[in-house]
């Protein structure tokens, strides 16, 4: 069966610190990654999202990125954290990115950024 | 833009209620997946459905989807402390990505 596994599951870093969020899915190949992030009170906003190795897209243009360096691991990084990334953040994965298919999401990661 | 509005957005209730959340939106839908958050974890699937007027049920979760495949209801019948959580639908949306509405927070007392 399928895992997703993501990682540290909280994390309290300072204002203008590096970030690196990692994430790893198990017993699937070649999957579709996603890095959503979810604030107090609203909806999942999708970050980025990749098809292949080191193919990414981003969705909404921040001070943060992503590097897919392998086929089932995902990383979401930052140079220099602002107070407004701070939040909940997800990573999933989908078998292909049809429309409508479903995905799977990891555990979560809070960040607060002080 | 498709957008999936959900309603309502807060709901508390006693144990043994029954209720129903929506999922409503003005663009059509190839499938729509409802899942459920406990805090501080990631959402969990509860169903997809991908037929319009198509009815599942998982116990005492009833999920339909509209016969034009705009909008979706969940309805739990004797609701328990455990089904406490935030309740997301998601759409397929029409350039292959996953729509999702803010969520109804669900809580319910003993």
């Amino acid at each position: 069966s399928q895992t997703i596994h993501q990682w540290p599951a909280t994390l309290v870093q300072p204002v203008g610190s590096p970030l690196s969020l990692e994430c790893t899915v198990e017993g699937t190949s070649n999957p579709n990654l996603y890095w959503y992030r979810q604030a107090a009170g609203r909806g999942l906003q999708l970050l980025f999202y990749s098809v292949g190795i080191g193919q990414i897209s981003s969705e909404v243009p921040q001070n943060l990125s992503a590097s897919r360096p392998q086929d089932r691991q995902f990383i979401l990084s930052s140079k220099k954290l602002l107070l407004s990334d701070s939040g909940f953040y997800l990573c999933a994965w989908s078998v292909s990115r049809t429309s409508g298919n479903t995905i799977y999401f990891g555990e979560g990661s809070w960040l607060t950024v002080v | 833009t498709q957008l999936l509005e959900q309603s309502p957005q807060f709901l508390s209730i006693q144990e043994g209620e029954n209720l129903t959340v929506y999922c409503n939106s003005s663009s059509v839908f190839s499938s729509l997946q409802w899942y459920r958050q406990e805090p501080g974890e990631g959402p969990v699937l509860l169903v997809t459905v991908v037929t319009g007027g198509e009815v599942k049920k998982l116990k005492r979760l009833t999920f339909q989807f509209g016969d034009a495949r705009k909008d979706s209801s969940l309805h739990i019948t004797a609701a328990q402390p455990g089904d406490t959580g935030l309740y997301l639908c998601a759409g397929g949306g029409s350039q292959g990505n996953l729509i999702f509405g803010k969520g109804t927070k669900l809580s319910v007392k003993p």
